[in-house]
């Protein structure tokens, strides 16, 4: 059974450095073209993706908050580490980590296309920003 | 970086209606659009992938469509466990940054 579980703080201070950790089971990220996202959601609003990590430790980052994200893997923890610096008020929301998974379809029955789909995603930690 | 854009914002539907949704990119992102569904409290739950193929265990009256900056998600008859918020995003480029529509909350009528 694949599963991803986010743990860290529930209350930071600003300017303060958030590290939040996803903990997956089930899967690898050896795997190929396996990832990790991490994605948030302030209360009562959209959906926002930060980051990722794949396989061959590819990582991208959020173009608006890429200064201030870094993804890494503790392989032999299995997990996967975001860390945002500078913390602050907006930044209160639910953090979560999910899978991103290749869904493969073939074209013309030879080239392999591959679809990115986050398929398992974990429960989400609330982080708020607060002096 | 590739915009994503949904209309309407939200929507309000009677059981049985047939609802559609629809998700705009701002350049070309050929079928790397996925739709989830979001009920309060709970993880975004992925609905369909490559802009039409549905996820395992989806009830077949959600379909998608689309290529290139257009795309519909449709629910044929609205079941009272559809009422959520629906959300679009892309997966394009390589590696594929994943950035979300702003969401489409379908209420009771």
């Amino acid at each position: 059974q694949v599963t991803l579980k986010e743990s860290g703080p529930v209350l930071v201070k600003p300017t303060e450095t958030l590290m939040l950790t996803c903990t997956i089971s089930g899967f690898s990220l050896s795997s190929p073209r396996m990832g990790v996202s991490w994605i948030r959601q302030p209360p009562g609003k959209a959906l926002e993706w930060l980051a990722h990590i794949f396989s061959d430790d590819e990582k991208s980052y959020s173009t608006s908050l890429k200064s201030r994200l870094t993804v890494s893997e503790d392989t032999s923890k299995r997990q996967v580490v975001l860390t945002m610096t500078n913390m602050d008020p907006v930044d209160t929301a639910t953090y979560y980590c999910a899978r991103v998974y290749p869904y493969v379809t073939m074209v013309q029955g030879v080239v392999p296309l591959y679809y990115y789909g986050l398929d398992v995603w974990g429960q989400g930690t609330t982080v708020t920003v607060s002096s | 970086d590739i915009q994503m854009t949904q209309s309407p914002s939200s929507l309000s539907a009677s059981v049985g209606d047939r609802v559609t949704i629809t998700c705009r990119a701002s350049q070309s992102i050929s079928s790397h659009l996925n739709w989830f569904q979001q009920t309060p409290g709970k993880a975004p739950k992925l609905l369909i992938y490559g802009a039409s193929i549905l996820q395992s265990g989806v009830p077949s009256r959600f379909s998608g469509s689309g290529s290139g900056t257009d795309f519909t998600l449709t629910i044929s008859s609205l079941q009272p466990e559809d009422f959520a918020t629906y959300y679009c995003q892309h997966s394009y480029s390589s590696p594929p940054s994943l950035t979300f529509g702003g969401g489409t909350k379908v209420e009771i009528k």
